[in-house]
């Protein structure tokens, strides 16, 4: 049990295109979802935390207009890069947590390349 | 703010060999510790999960420890394996159980 799914794993995109990523939880309900960002060789950075049926609380330094993130469902939500440039090229993991949020479930990631 | 620190950032050890991961954190006030495994360009995978309120877990041949006084976590491998070469992260949960905050990992190779 506790299978989090991202789509798409891997996108290519032209500079200045918006790009759009799904966080699904497929066995759980999902009350809060988080967004992360993975540079190379790099730690995961926090970008936002998302509860279902309100609005995302962004991490300090991530524009909020920039990433998206929607979370319309227990199970499912959407981080789309807005006009994305060659710096927003990284790779995206999202989390999942249940109600008591004892812990988080990841994603398998999204590479995002933009070119 | 909490930081964690993860040391050495990687190793290369020969098979067979038992091995120790080391990760500290600044903020002694957490509400678990966590430890995942990394494949290149993979998602994590979650390996333990220690609570606040223990010292140690244990699953197969890992062994994690906790002292939250001195902020410190070791990964414990024991009789290392190929297939355990990965990146390993530690990441701790504030106490409000809502945010990980990941050290930068230590990316092991275990040589057959």
């Amino acid at each position: 049990g506790a299978v989090v799914s991202q789509h798409p794993s891997r996108v290519i995109c032209k500079s200045g295109t918006s790009v759009k990523i799904e966080c699904r939880s497929l066995d759980f309900q999902a009350t809060t979802m988080f967004w992360y960002r993975q540079f190379p060789k790099k730690s995961l950075m926090l970008m936002a935390t998302s509860n279902e049926g309100s609005k995302a609380t962004y991490e300090q330094g991530v524009e909020k207009d920039k990433f998206l993130i929607n979370h319309a469902s227990l199970t499912l939500s959407t981080l789309t890069v807005t006009s994305a440039h060659p710096e927003d090229s990284s790779f995206y993991i999202c989390s999942a947590a249940t109600r008591e949020r004892e812990t988080q479930y990841f994603g398998p990631g999204t590479r995002l390349l933009v070119l | 703010k909490q930081e964690v620190t993860q040391i050495p950032a990687a190793l290369s050890v020969p098979e067979g060999e038992n091995l120790v991961l080391n990760c500290s954190f600044t903020d002694s006030a957490i509400y678990n510790l966590q430890w995942f495994r990394q494949d290149p360009g993979k998602g994590l995978t979650s390996l333990l999960l220690i609570q606040s309120s223990q010292r140690e877990q244990t699953s197969g041949r890992l062994n994690a420890s906790l002292d939250k006084s001195s902020g410190r976590s070791t990964l414990y491998i024991a009789a290392s394996q190929p297939g355990d070469s990965a990146t390993y992260l530690c990441a701790v949960w504030e106490t409000s159980g809502s945010r990980l905050t990941f050290g930068e990992g230590t990316q092991l190779t275990v040589n057959p």
